[in-house]
């Protein structure tokens, strides 16, 4: 089974721009959950997509925004970028069968420098 | 102070030694994390742990419910080894929360 996918796995952008990033979760997986990883703050939870809806949010500022698609691929946005966004986007999949906990499988990640 | 403590921050060891990183967490949980991060990024889920422990190779996991404390042994530590090593609980909302990470050299 292929693991989780994320692309680009580089990118560099300029202060007030935006960016895309997407990810497509484990083959029948139906949850995808965003993480920003930072030196500074560690890993923070972005939000998390379940069946197109977004079903928790972390404390971002509404310039992050996601969704996900019928086929449970999800993409990030972040709208006018500033130098703080430069950080690694981790994306990670699981099952959720049942609404249980399961598993999280994380992709490699997309780095994004803001310059 | 922060819902999921770690301890040690950082952590070396010769390779071969018996190594325990611990994680302390203040909310209800329904699941405890323990995840690796190499250099470059790439983060694997180690283990799922939601009580008792799990044994996979040289890793065991094990978790304290009543005591709110979870703890990450490496058997016959390897230079491989040396990784930041996360832990992090899904309260019952069932969203994540990180530890810091530990912070793991293995030196041959």
């Amino acid at each position: 089974k292929a693991g989780v996918t994320q692309t680009p796995r580089y990118l560099i952008k300029t202060r007030g721009q935006q960016v895309t990033l997407s990810c497509s979760p484990i083959s029948g997986h139906r949850s995808v959950s965003w993480y920003q990883q930072t030196p500074g703050q560690g890993l923070q939870f972005l939000f998390e997509y379940f069946s197109e809806t977004q079903r928790n949010k972390g404390n971002f500022p509404g310039r992050f925004s996601g969704r996900q698609f019928s086929n449970s691929r999800s993409e990030m946005n972040v709208s006018t970028l500033e130098l703080g966004d430069s950080a690694l986007y981790l994306c990670a999949s699981s099952s959720l069968a049942g609404g249980l906990p399961d598993t999280q499988y994380f992709g490699p990640g997309t780095r994004l420098t803001v310059l | 102070k922060n819902e999921v403590e770690q301890s040690p921050q950082n952590l070396t060891a010769q390779e071969g030694e018996f190594i325990t990183i611990n994680c302390s967490y203040s909310v209800g949980i329904s699941a405890l994390h323990w995840l690796q991060q190499h250099p470059g990024g790439g983060i694997v889920s180690l283990f799922m742990l939601s009580s008792g422990k799990k044994k996979h190779g040289r890793l065991i996991a094990t978790i304290n419910i009543q005591e709110k404390h979870s703890s990450l042994h490496i058997t016959a530590s390897h230079p491989r080894d040396s990784a930041v090593y996360i832990c992090a609980v899904e309260n019952n909302t069932d969203k994540l929360i990180f530890g810091t990470g530990t912070r793991l050299q293995v030196f041959p």
